[in-house]
């Protein structure tokens, strides 16, 4: 079987503090690329971060940052000092080459 | 500026009715999709292409159904609308089978049948 699992539906943050988003995923392949979006109350989705599985540097993107520890499967998205605009929902995601799958995604508020 | 459009951005309309929601990318994508949202829930893919007159059903069944004509162009058909297709709808399209390509999506259309 291969899926995404996001096990906190909601998480709160203090603004300007750092959080950190969990993903787990599970795959008998080799070769994935490792996703992050995010969906803001307007409901369109925004890409965020990409990792991939032969990565050896975990993948930064300005405040954004991946987790990757690839024998935990796990993919955990780190956003430092967080601001307002960062209250959404986030969705892990991975892409084995044969199909896209998504996590059941986090509801992220930030707490002025 | 997005690259893929969706129209309506929003759509109230009554039980029975025909509705389609459009989606055209600039991108030249062979992939496209279409997922099915309900608010702060997961995503749902209900239909997918990969190229001209290739349409497949996903995973979740859908009396929705799709065409594509047009490389750009995955228009997403309900022939006749009710209550349970309330939810939001989402278009994305992708560039290839690289594990690299995500996927670019559309805005979405917020569909409401009352």
């Amino acid at each position: 079987a291969q899926k995404i699992t996001q096990t906190q539906p909601g998480m709160f943050v203090q603004e300007k503090e750092a959080v950190t988003l969990d993903c787990t995923y599970d795959t008998s392949d080799q070769s994935y690329g490792l996703f992050w979006y995010k969906q803001p109350s307007s409901g369109e989705m925004i890409f965020l971060i990409y990792q991939g599985s032969y990565d050896e540097q975990n993948a930064t993107e300005g405040r954004y940052s991946l987790n990757f520890q690839k024998a935990r499967k796990s993919a955990n998205l780190v956003i430092s000092a967080s601001q307002l605009g960062d209250s959404a929902m986030y969705f892990c995601a991975m892409n084995t080459g044969n199909q896209f799958y998504f996590g059941t995604g986090t509801s992220l508020t930030v707490i002025p | 500026e997005a690259d893929i459009y969706q129209t309506p951005r929003y759509l109230v309309i009554g039980t029975g009715k025909k509705i389609t929601l459009e989606c055209s990318q600039t991108m030249g994508h062979d992939k496209m999709y279409w997922y099915q949202q309900d608010p702060g829930m997961e995503l749902h893919l209900i239909h997918y292409s990969y190229g001209v007159n290739s349409t497949e059903k996903g995973d979740l069944s859908s009396e929705s159904t799709v065409s594509r004509i047009r490389t750009e162009h995955f228009p997403l058909t309900l022939e006749s609308a009710r209550p349970s297709h309330t939810s939001q709808y989402l278009c994305a399209s992708s560039e290839g089978p690289g594990l690299v390509y995500g996927y670019t999506f559309g805005s979405g259309t917020r569909l409401t049948v009352v």
